[in-house]
């Protein structure tokens, strides 16, 4: 059971480029979500899914897109990387987010130069 | 909005120590709260949760209890160990809003031998 699946670990990127962080669940999980992780700020809310064709925006959604095509994945797009998207990314993923919690996958640490 | 305010680290204690870790939560309604335990160079792991008031949560010796009262849910341990050395990450889902998790800041916890 691989769980959620996180590529690539790590990315250094040029500023202007754009990338897509994958992120895919074998559990059937309805509920995705994209985390950043920085020092001292915890995790924020990036963009967050309910199920297939439905996304929100979280608490810093700007500089990146979403979709949810299929049930199993959730990509995260970076449009145009700028040095503050420097951050570890994390997915998550749940059945029902309120009473089995959520998955976290492992993780990409992404570098913008 | 749903907020999670968490106890400045770092925490240094010995080995056998007690241990306690504030939090406390604003969020309309009845929120599921839980804690999570990042190691270093880790993902996120579930370590307990609640679901109700009263509830109490726990898991390898940490507990938690959801006092709806204090709107609180501080983590605690009879007897610490090297081993518990990560971040530990209170959250909440709330039963309104946004279908994803909010964090706090973090606590950071040393334990020496």
């Amino acid at each position: 059971n691989a769980g959620v699946t996180q590529t690539p670990k790590f990315q250094v990127l040029k500023t202007g480029q754009s990338m897509t962080l994958q992120c895919a669940q074998d559990m059937n999980h309805e509920y995705m979500s994209w985390y950043r992780q920085d020092p001292g700020m915890g995790l924020r809310l990036i963009h967050y899914s309910v199920g297939a064709g439905i996304t929100d925006q979280g608490e810093v959604p700007n500089g990146y897109n979403v979709s949810r095509s299929t049930t199993e994945d959730f990509p995260l797009r970076l449009l145009s990387a700028a040095p503050s998207q420097t951050s570890v990314y994390f997915c998550a993923s749940s059945s029902s987010g309120s009473a089995y919690g959520y998955t976290f996958g492992s993780g990409t640490r992404l570098t913008v130069v | 909005g749903d907020s999670v305010t968490q106890m400045e680290g770092p925490v240094t204690l010995s080995e056998e120590a007690f241990l306690t870790i504030n939090c406390t939560y604003t969020a309309t309604g009845y929120p599921s709260l839980f804690w999570y335990v990042q190691y270093p160079g880790e993902g996120l792991q579930l370590l307990l949760k609640a679901t109700k008031a009263d509830d109490k949560g726990s898991n390898k010796g940490f507990e938690a209890t959801y006092r709806k009262e204090t709107t609180s849910f501080h983590l605690e341990k009879g007897s610490v160990q090297v081993s518990d050395s990560a971040v530990y990450f209170c959250a909440l889902f709330g039963d309104t809003g946004r279908r994803a998790l909010t964090f706090g800041s973090g606590t950071r916890l040393q334990v020496q031998p």
